[in-house]
């Protein structure tokens, strides 16, 4: 099992839609948790952190489940500027320093 | 800019020579740490420093790669003996160090060093 799997994706919406991203971890220790935004052959960028509380930017929200091992992010009023790669990243457990990412979904809106 | 630089961003290399890449974290941050990405997957962690000091270097890493980065500052990242399946987009991130010495806080990444052996 990966320690941190996606929805296989890709994901074709039109603008405006809401569109969610699942993600599950194995490592119950983990401690970190984030959204990276990939564009095509450009490095990872820091979307935002995850918190058990759950945390909200703009158009997008984040919400972590513990119990479950779960993490998601939603984005609303999809932008033609969205269209990227949203990786699912987990930090701590067995490591303090390494991210271990998710495969990654691929989101493509349209007009 | 003052974020994380690469260079050089983009290597041909021929099967069995040598590489040496480089990275510049961002000024303030003490932890470095150097990834692998091949196409349709996410980042694999490699290696991480604190300061000068190598904390963590994963299986990934043979015994082929060594990284270093003697003053605290940069970095370097050398394979040996490249082969095919070393071909990839190589990334460096930075971060503070948590609170003692725990968690990393968020890591920027720099634009990656794309090589190809050939």
């Amino acid at each position: 099992r990966k320690e941190v799997e996606q929805d296989p994706g890709p994901f074709n919406v039109p603008e405006g839609a809401t569109v969610a991203f699942n993600c599950t971890y194995s490592n119950s220790a983990s401690q970190s948790f984030f959204w990276y935004r990939q564009d095509c052959r450009k490095e990872p960028k820091l979307l935002m952190s995850v918190y058990s509380s759950g945390n909200e930017d703009g158009r997008f929200t984040a919400q972590l489940n513990r119990a479950s091992q779960y993490i998601s992010l939603l984005i609303r009023d999809s932008k033609l500027s969205d269209s990227a790669t949203y990786l699912c990243v987990v930090n701590g457990g067995t490591s303090y320093g390494k991210l271990t990412f998710g495969q990654g979904t691929i989101l493509t809106v349209h007009p | 800019d003052t974020g994380v630089s690469q260079n050089p961003r983009h290597k041909i290399t021929k099967r069995g020579q040598n590489v040496t890449f480089r990275c510049d974290p961002i000024s303030e941050h003490n932890r470095l740490y150097w990834y692998r990405q091949t196409l349709g997957q996410g980042p694999e962690f490699l290696t991480y420093f604190q300061n000068e000091a190598q904390l963590e270097k994963s299986r990934l890493l043979s015994d082929r790669f060594s990284a270093e980065r003697p003053k605290g500052s940069f970095s370097t990242l050398e394979i040996q003996r490249t082969e095919q399946g070393d071909s990839a987009m190589y990334l460096c991130a930075s971060s503070l160090a948590g609170t003692s010495g725990g968690l990393s806080y968020e890591q920027y990444f720099g634009p990656g060093t794309r090589l190809t052996v050939t």
